[in-house]
């Protein structure tokens, strides 16, 4: 069965530092999603994208973040000069609707030292 | 307030109970989606739903889009059903998550 991977498993980096989650999308899906879940805190939307383009972002979503699909297969999340509060796991689900089931990848658990 | 509330937050129950968990929205959706977290942390898709009734095994979902409600219910609970059940909403790419409801089934 098709699943949504993401790399690395855990990223452990320095405040200031810039880091990227990795996402590969079922191949046949058209939106992307990227969400973050704190420890001990609920799941909170970051970002949904589709046809090359942000669809929405949350006010979470600031100028530090960025996402891209750089090939026809990864999806990335690029956080700019982390700071501690960075520190969650990232989530990254995909869908073949907009408002379709939504298939979520194991996450990155992101650590800012 | 939030946009999602969840009740309970936890819920404890003997194998082989029925076990019920609400969540009321405050916000238009286009669909409610009901999420399983496993304590290892990954998140599984359980249900869409946009109107009416939705059975999968031994789980059923509902939704009231008139009162903003919906249920999940689990027949014959059983100790691998013990996990975090998220409820979240979705309108215009955005979607809005629960808090969780913590459900473990003891033996």
């Amino acid at each position: 069965e098709p699943e949504v991977t993401q790399t690395p498993s855990h990223q452990v980096t320095q405040m200031g530092q810039e880091v990227i989650l990795r996402c590969v999308p079922i191949s046949n899906h058209l939106y992307f999603y990227w969400y973050r879940q704190i420890l001990g805190q609920k799941v909170e939307f970051l970002v949904s994208f589709y046809n090359n383009e942000i669809s929405e972002k949350s006010e979470i979503f600031d100028d530090q973040f960025s996402v891209e699909r750089p090939d026809g297969s990864n999806f990335t999340l690029k956080i700019r000069s982390t700071k501690l509060e960075d520190s969650a796991m990232y989530f990254c689900a995909s869908s073949q609707q907009g408002a379709g089931e939504q298939y979520f990848g194991p996450g990155t658990r992101l650590t800012v030292t | 307030k939030n946009e999602v509330e969840q009740s309970p937050q936890n819920l404890t129950a003997q194998e082989g109970e029925f076990i019920t968990i609400n969540c009321s929205y405050s916000v238009g959706i286009s669909a409610l989606h009901w999420l399983q977290q496993h304590p290892g942390g990954g998140i599984v898709s359980l249900f869409m739903l946009s109107s009416g009734k939705k059975k999968h095994g031994r789980l059923i979902a509902t939704i009231n889009i008139q009162e903003k409600h919906s249920s999940l219910h689990i027949t014959a609970s059983h100790p691998r059903d013990s996990a975090v059940y998220i409820c979240a909403v979705y309108n215009n790419n955005d979607m809005r998550f629960g808090a969780g409801t913590r459900l473990t089934v003891k033996p």
